[in-house]
């Protein structure tokens, strides 16, 4: 059984670069079953997919943040990396990291998630 | 189209059975999965595939696709159910991930 815990500071300034690390235990991020994946979630409001990776390929990210965001894996450390960069208030969320077991779109292990906020 | 639409709420009496829908045209390719998020908690992954459920998901919960509408049906609701729910798929392309706005379930 998977665990996935963030990491990160939980307060940005506008226009700096959110950096956030997903630390997976239970199993090797390196494994070709799993998707790794990120979502967030603005205070009182729904999910938002950021973007999926995958150990044999490229990443994929939602068209709105594209221009944006990145996702990386290190398989030294068994962790995966959410970057996002010219913050603004509108990204304040709770973000999390979650994993998906052989479809890119079901998320079966998540973890506790993390609240950022983008604030001067 | 890369959109999920839910209703924003449904409630259902104690032990009666209720069903939330999620509509998109990927759905007629993919599969949704669907998701029970409570205050202060993550996202729980309660129902994928054509009618699968996780280890420990009680047998209440049943899916089923009709079309381009996903549905996730609770059969005698109980108390713990109250909750906002979820469903995703991948988008008509296959390579990006959707999600609904959510429906908050409240048992009355």
């Amino acid at each position: 059984q998977l665990q996935l815990q963030e990491s990160g500071p939980g307060l940005v300034k506008p226009s700096e670069t959110l950096s956030l690390t997903c630390s997976v235990s239970g199993g090797p991020i390196s494994s070709n079953s799993y998707y790794w994946g990120w979502i967030r979630q603005p205070p009182g409001k729904g999910l938002e997919w950021i973007g999926t990776i995958f150990y044999s390929g490229s990443p994929y990210y939602n068209p709105s943040l594209r221009s944006r965001v990145s996702i990386s894996l290190d398989t030294s450390k068994n962790q995966f990396s959410l970057k996002l960069t010219s913050v603004t208030a509108a990204d304040t969320a709770i973000y999390y990291c979650a994993s998906a077991y052989s479809s890119a779109s079901t998320f079966d292990y998540w973890g506790q998630g993390t609240l950022v906020t983008v604030s001067s | 189209s890369s959109e999920l639409t839910q209703d924003p709420a449904v409630s259902v009496a104690l032990g009666q059975t209720v069903r939330i829908t999620c509509q998109g045209d990927s759905l007629r390719r993919y599969y949704a999965s669907w998701y029970q998020q409570k205050p202060g908690q993550a996202p729980l992954l309660v129902l994928y595939g054509r009618d699968n459920r996780p280890s420990g998901i009680p047998g209440r919960f049943s899916g089923s696709t009709s079309g381009n509408t996903a549905s996730l049906t609770v059969t005698g609701a109980q108390a713990e159910d109250d909750a906002d729910y979820y469903c995703n798929s991948r988008d008509s392309g296959g390579n990006l991930v959707v999600f609904g706005g959510g429906t908050r379930l409240t048992v009355l």
